[in-house]
């Protein structure tokens, strides 16, 4: 069975980057598409982007400016970073994993998630 | 992007019950090479992160209890809990995987009346 686990900062100051790493654990991250998503404080879901294995990423074009998404295949992990936040950052961010195929898939493990808050 | 729109936004469903979750998206999610549609549900309780319900718009995810189903008609879909048991108090999201952005409905959530 498969486990995520967001790891970094819990604050990050106004400006400056996001920094958020999510374990693999119980299984290879080759193969896989790994994605990062999103959930502001009481409200929806918001996909950020996905890397698959071997390094192509897909970024949503309404963060794509900002963010970045690199895998580390030897530690079996991946990582986001999020670049000049704001408050509107702010939410519990889950790393999240999507079945491979030659079409898109679904996610069917999912992180913990890890709250992120953006204040001076 | 396609945007998924959930109603109701909440609902209070006795327990024993049948509780029926819309999900419209905005566009044809249904990919003809295959005959599926790109769409899934999630289940989100306080505190915890999405788990996966439905996938390919009707087939159950292992080990998710048979009183939730899922069905499809056009760009409409339908999560369904049959019997509804105080364990299924949560909010309940579709998503569109048929192309990116990924995108989320903005969610339903599930009481006991």
């Amino acid at each position: 069975q498969v486990q995520l686990q967001e790891s970094g900062p819990g604050l990050v100051k106004p400006s400056e980057t996001l920094s958020l790493t999510c374990t693999v654990s119980g299984g290879s991250i080759s193969s896989y598409f790994w994605s990062w998503i999103r959930q502001p404080p009481g409200k929806g879901l918001e996909w950020i982007g996905y890397i698959y294995y071997s390094g192509s990423t897909n970024y949503n074009p309404s963060l794509e400016s900002r963010v970045s998404i690199s895998v580390d295949r030897s530690k079996n992990q991946f990582s986001l970073k999020l670049s000049t936040v704001t408050a509107a950052d702010t939410a519990v961010y889950y790393c999240a994993r999507e079945l491979p195929g030659v079409t898109p898939n679904h996610f069917d493990s999912w992180g913990q998630g890890t709250l992120v808050t953006v204040s001076s | 992007d396609i945007v998924m729109t959930q109603s109701p936004d909440s609902l209070a469903v006795s327990l024993g019950e049948r509780a029926t979750i819309n999900c419209r998206s905005s566009q044809n999610i249904l990919y003809n090479s295959n005959n599926k549609n790109y769409l899934a549900w999630y289940q989100q309780k306080p505190g915890q992160p999405p788990k996966l319900l439905i996938y390919w718009a009707s087939t159950r995810e292992s080990g998710v209890p048979d009183r939730f189903s899922g069905s499809a008609s056009g760009t409409d879909f339908t999560l369904t809990i049959n019997s509804l048991q105080a364990e299924d108090v949560a909010v309940y999201y579709c998503q569109q995987y048929y192309s990116t952005p990924y995108t989320f409905g903005q969610g339903t959530k599930l009481q006991i009346k």
